[in-house]
C-alpha cells in the first residue's frame, strides 16, 4: 500500500532562514510524490511534484523538493522563507504507476511557522 | 475559470439529520473525489469516482454516498448523520494524465450535534 509519513507536527523558522519539511514514503513500484499546501480556512494548493527525472523539482512561490531513492524520502526545501510561507503542508503519494485511478494518499501534515 | 465549487461552506447538524454536500468542476475533468480533514489526521479519502457513471469506496466510506451526477457533479451525502462526521469536508478533480495533481475545493465545514 501507499503512505507517506510527516514526522513533524510543527516546523518553526525565522524569516530568512531556509527551511526544511520532511516526508519520507513507502510504495509499490516507482513512487508519484506531491507536494500541498493549505493556508487557514482554504483548500490544498498545488506547490510541486516528482514523476521521473531529476531528483531536485522546482515548484511554486520558490519551494523545491529533493527526491532521495535511497533515504525514500521527498523533503520540502526554500532557500530563504518569508512569513506568508507559515501555512499546513502536506506530502502525499499517488497510487502505484500502472492505476489510473489517481489517488493520493496523504500525509498528516505539518505546521509551518516562519517568525519575523 | 471557479475551478472547484463546493456548497454548503457551512452546515450544522444535529445527529440523526441528513444532507448532501455540492461538488461541480469546470475543468473537463474525468475524475473526482471526497476527502474529510481532520486534526492530526490529515486527508482521508470517502470516494471517488474515476470516470462519469462510475464510483468506489476508498479509505472511510462508511456512513456516506456519492453520486456522480454528470461530468461537472459529484455529491456526497451523509444518510444518518453522527457526531463522529464533524469534519472538513473536500472535493477535489484531477487534471488530465497519469500523473495529474489534484485540484481541490474550498472545503465545506460540517459540525454534528
Amino acid at each position: 500500500a501507499q503512505s507517506v509519513a510527516q514526522p513533524e507536527d510543527q516546523v518553526n523558522v525565522a524569516e530568512g532562514n531556509p527551511l526544511t519539511v520532511k516526508c519520507t514514503y513507502s510504495v509499490s513500484g516507482n513512487p508519484y510524490l506531491f507536494w500541498y499546501v493549505q493556508y487557514p480556512n482554504r483548500g490544498l494548493q498545488f506547490l510541486l511534484k516528482y514523476i521521473t527525472g531529476d531528483n531536485l523539482v522546482k515548484g511554486s512561490y520558490g519551494f523545491e523538493a529533493e527526491f532521495n531513492k535511497s533515504q525514500t524520502s521527498f523533503h520540502l526545501k526554500k532557500p530563504s522563507a518569508l512569513v506568508s510561507d507559515s501555512a499546513l503542508y502536506f506530502c502525499a503519494v499517488r497510487d502505484p504507476p500502472g492505476s489510473t485511478l489517481g489517488r493520493l494518499y496523504f500525509g498528516r501534515g505539518t505546521q509551518l511557522t516562519v517568525w519575523p | 475559470n471557479a475551478g472547484v465549487t463546493q456548497t454548503p461552506k457551512f452546515q450544522v447538524l444535529k445527529t440523526g439529520q441528513s444532507m448532501t454536500l455540492q461538488c461541480a468542476q469546470d475543468m473537463n475533468h474525468n475524475s473526482m473525489y471526497w476527502y474529510r480533514q481532520d486534526p492530526g489526521m490529515g486527508l482521508r479519502l470517502i470516494y471517488y469516482s474515476a470516470s462519469e457513471g462510475t464510483t468506489d469506496k476508498g479509505e472511510v466510506p462508511n456512513g456516506y454516498n456519492v453520486s456522480r451526477l454528470n461530468k461537472r457533479e459529484f455529491s456526497l451525502r451523509l444518510e444518518s448523520a453522527a457526531p463522529s462526521q464533524t469534519s472538513v469536508y473536500f472535493c477535489a478533480s484531477r487534471s488530465k494524465g497519469l500523473t495529474g495533481e489534484l485540484f481541490f475545493g474550498e472545503g465545506s465545514r460540517l459540525t454534528v450535534l
